[in-house]
C-alpha cells in the first residue's frame, strides 16, 4: 500500500543547515511534495519535484529525490526563526487526484 | 490568489450534536478534500469530492459525512458528535488533474 514516513521532530541551530527527510512506499508516484504548517494555519505548498528529476533547488530550498530508494528530502539554508513550522512530505500516486501525506516533522531552531 | 475559507476556526460542541463544517472555494476548482489532522498522525483523508454531488470515502469515514450540492461549497458532517473526534479538521481543493491541493486555514472542533 500507499505509505509516507517522515521523523516527527528536528531541532537545529539559528544560521545552520536543515535537512528533512522522508520515504514513500509507491514506486508509480509521480509527484513529490514539501507542504509547510507554521501554528495555527492550514498546510501552503512549499516546493514540490517531478518524479523524472533528482534535484530542484528554489532560493533556499533544495529538494533531493532519490528513486531507486523511495527517499526525498528537504534542505533549507541558512534557517531562519521563521522556519520553524511542520513539514509534511506528500506524493501523489500515478493519475489519481489524492495526495498521500506523512505524519510531518516538526522543525524547531534554537538560538 | 487562491483562497480556501472554513466556516469556523474554533468549534465546541456536545457529545451527540450533529456538527456542520463547511468549506468554499474560489477558484473553480473540481476537486475538494476534507482531512482530520492529529498529532504524530499527520493527515488522513475522511471523503473528497470530484465533482458536484459526488463523493468517495478516504481512509477514516466511519462517523463523517459529506454533502457538495455546489462546486464551491463542501461540508462535512458529524452526524453524532463523540469525543473521538476532538481535532483539526482540514478542507483542500484541486483542479481535476490533480496535483497541488491548497489548503484552508482549519476549524479546530473540541467535542466534550
Amino acid at each position: 500500500g500507499e505509505d509516507v514516513e517522515q521523523s516527527l521532530f528536528l531541532s537545529v541551530r539559528e544560521g545552520d543547515s536543515s535537512v528533512i527527510n522522508c520515504t514513500y512506499t509507491d514506486s508509480s508516484s509521480t509527484y513529490l511534495y514539501w507542504y509547510k504548517q507554521e501554528p495555527g494555519a492550514g498546510l501552503q505548498l512549499l516546493t514540490y519535484i517531478f518524479s523524472n528529476m533528482d534535484m530542484k533547488q528554489d532560493q533556499r530550498l533544495t529538494v533531493l529525490l532519490n528513486k531507486k530508494d523511495k527517499h526525498l528530502s528537504l534542505r533549507i539554508a541558512d534557517t531562519q526563526t521563521g522556519d520553524s513550522a511542520i513539514y509534511f512530505c506528500a506524493e501523489r500516486v500515478s493519475s489519481a487526484s489524492k495526495i498521500i501525506f506523512g505524519s510531518g516533522t516538526r522543525l524547531s531552531i534554537r538560538p | 490568489d487562491v483562497k480556501v475559507t472554513q466556516s469556523s476556526r474554533y468549534l465546541v460542541k456536545r457529545t451527540g450534536e450533529k456538527v456542520f463544517l463547511e468549506c468554499v472555494q474560489d477558484m473553480d476548482h473540481e476537486n475538494m478534500f476534507w482531512y482530520r489532522q492529529d498529532p504524530g498522525l499527520g493527515l488522513r483523508l475522511i471523503y473528497f469530492s470530484y465533482d458536484v454531488k459526488m463523493k468517495e470515502k478516504g481512509d477514516i469515514p466511519e462517523g463523517y459525512s459529506v454533502s457538495r450540492e455546489k462546486k464551491e461549497r463542501f461540508s462535512l458532517i458529524l452526524e453524532s458528535a463523540s469525543t473521538n473526534q476532538t481535532s483539526m479538521y482540514l478542507c483542500a481543493s484541486s483542479f481535476a488533474g490533480g496535483g497541488e491541493q491548497y489548503f484552508g486555514p482549519g476549524t479546530r472542533l473540541t467535542v466534550t
